[in-house]
């Protein structure tokens, strides 16, 4: 089976940075996915890492260390709108292309 | 907008009653996900169709079934409701089965079972 945690809540601060950490345990990684979610809206992709590093896209950049278990997702300059859930999500090996999704982290921006 | 299309948009009916969701995935996507969002659960894998073929299944229950169609549009059929089964329910497509494979997901069909 796989096991994901992230932190339930977070704040920050417009204008900040944030990194929001997922640890994962599973047999068979086949990638990690994190997804923006707004309340009510469906989820939207944000990132894929499939090997260790770091990947930038844009104010978003998502790490992951495999031996670890671990990715972390951070968001730069951070804006009001940026206010969502964050879903980090595994793909394990012989699944299909399923996801396995933590139960994803609350950001509140404020001013 | 992803290009995931669901219907409808809202659903309320009563226990023991069955239903039926809607989805037509992006243009080019041969695979189509379902997901169950509940509040106390997070987004929960339901089942995977590949190109009309059954792919990988989650923790679906009995009373659901799925299926795609030759056009690549699938539907979610839920039986013998209960109160219980109200959440969002999403669908999502990507172009193949596995891989580096990105899901987009439609906008949901929140289903609320009275």
């Amino acid at each position: 089976g796989q096991n994901i945690d992230q932190p339930t809540e977070m704040t920050a601060t417009e204008g900040a940075i944030v990194q929001i950490n997922c640890t994962y345990q599973t047999s068979g990684f086949n990638g990690l996915f994190w997804y923006q979610q707004h309340a009510g809206e469906a989820p939207t992709f944000l990132s894929y890492n499939v090997l260790d590093g770091l990947e930038e896209k844009g104010r978003f950049s998502s790490f992951l260390s495999r031996s670890k278990g671990y990715s972390y997702l951070l968001l730069k300059e951070l804006q009001m709108k940026d206010s969502a859930s964050y879903l980090c999500a595994v793909r394990a090996t012989g699944g299909g292309n399923k996801l396995t999704f933590g139960t994803g982290t609350q950001l509140k921006v404020e001013l | 907008d992803s290009g995931v299309t669901q219907t409808p948009k809202h659903l309320i009916t009563a226990t023991g009653q069955r239903v039926t969701l809607r989805c037509s995935p992006r243009s080019g996507d041969l695979s189509v996900y379902w997901y169950q969002q509940s509040l106390d659960q997070g987004l929960q894998f339901l089942i995977q169709y590949y190109n009309g073929e059954e792919r990988a299944k989650g923790n679906i229950l009995e009373r659901f079934s799925a299926q795609q169609f030759p056009d690549l549009h699938s539907e979610l059929n839920l039986s013998s409701l209960e109160l219980g089964d109200s959440a969002l329910y999403f669908c999502a497509s990507s172009v193949g089965a596995a891989g580096d494979e990105t899901q987009y997901f439609g906008p949901g069909t929140r289903l609320l079972v009275l």
